[in-house]
């Protein structure tokens, strides 16, 4: 199996402008988990689905982010508009049997 | 109040020597899971090790072996003969309730390992 795919890698933009970070889990895999990774903040849990709907959402800091999960395959983060502060590692990851596998992650800086 | 605490910022150690690396929790539920992940500097998360709340045996895995004290709420990681390439960051994490599958993770122990 091919893991948790991440893209982009690395995203650079200026503040103001839309970011969109996207994920692929694993296959039959039916959690998906988004993580934000800071210095100050430590790894926290932002969303998670489970077979495509939103379980928890409680840690999404504020209205501009947004997740979705169309299909069991594919799910976006979008930031809008994005802030200096929400540099950071972006990790999807999605549940085996016990563990969750993540992804390479996306480092986004905002100028 | 902190869910998971790693008092340890950082640690070196020996290679082919044992490191333990501290991990207490704090949680209410019967039901919970206790995790280790490792960081390398390359960034990825990579799963080592589980433990239930409800496994009596102490869960093992290679080298790497999980001391868990229930009554105390301490799931140590033992990481036996060390090598250069366990240089890394390593969090403790946990899933409390037996629905609930979202991890509170600790803020890390960096080790070094030392040729």
């Amino acid at each position: 199996d091919a893991g948790v795919i991440q893209s982009p890698r690395h995203e650079v933009t200026e503040m103001g402008q839309e970011v969109t970070l996207r994920c692929k889990p694993i296959s039959g895999h039916d959690y998906l988990f988004w993580y934000r990774q800071t210095m100050m903040r430590g790894l926290e849990l932002l969303i998670y689905f489970n077979n495509n709907v939103p379980i928890d959402d409680s840690g999404m800091p504020e209205d501009r982010f947004s997740a979705k999960m169309p299909n069991a395959s594919f799910s976006t983060l979008k930031i809008q508009p994005s802030e200096p502060r929400d540099s950071a590692v972006y990790f999807c990851a999605s549940r085996g049997y016990h563990e969750q596998f993540f992804g390479p992650g996306t480092r986004l800086t905002v100028l | 109040a902190q869910k998971i605490t790693q008092t340890q910022p950082g640690m070196f150690v020996q290679e082919k020597e044992a490191v333990t690396l501290d991990c207490t929790y704090d949680t209410s539920d019967q039901s919970y899971g206790l995790f280790w992940y490792k960081q390398p500097s390359s960034g990825e998360m990579i799963f080592l090790i589980y433990q239930g709340s409800y496994d009596e045996q102490n869960a093992t895995e290679g080298r790497y072996s999980l001391n868990f004290q229930k009554a105390r709420k301490s799931a140590n990681l033992v990481i036996s003969a060390s090598q250069l390439g366990d240089s890394a960051m390593y969090f403790c994490a946990m899933r409390e309730g037996y629905y609930d599958y979202k991890l509170s993770f600790g803020a890390g122990t960096t080790v070094t390992v030392r040729a």
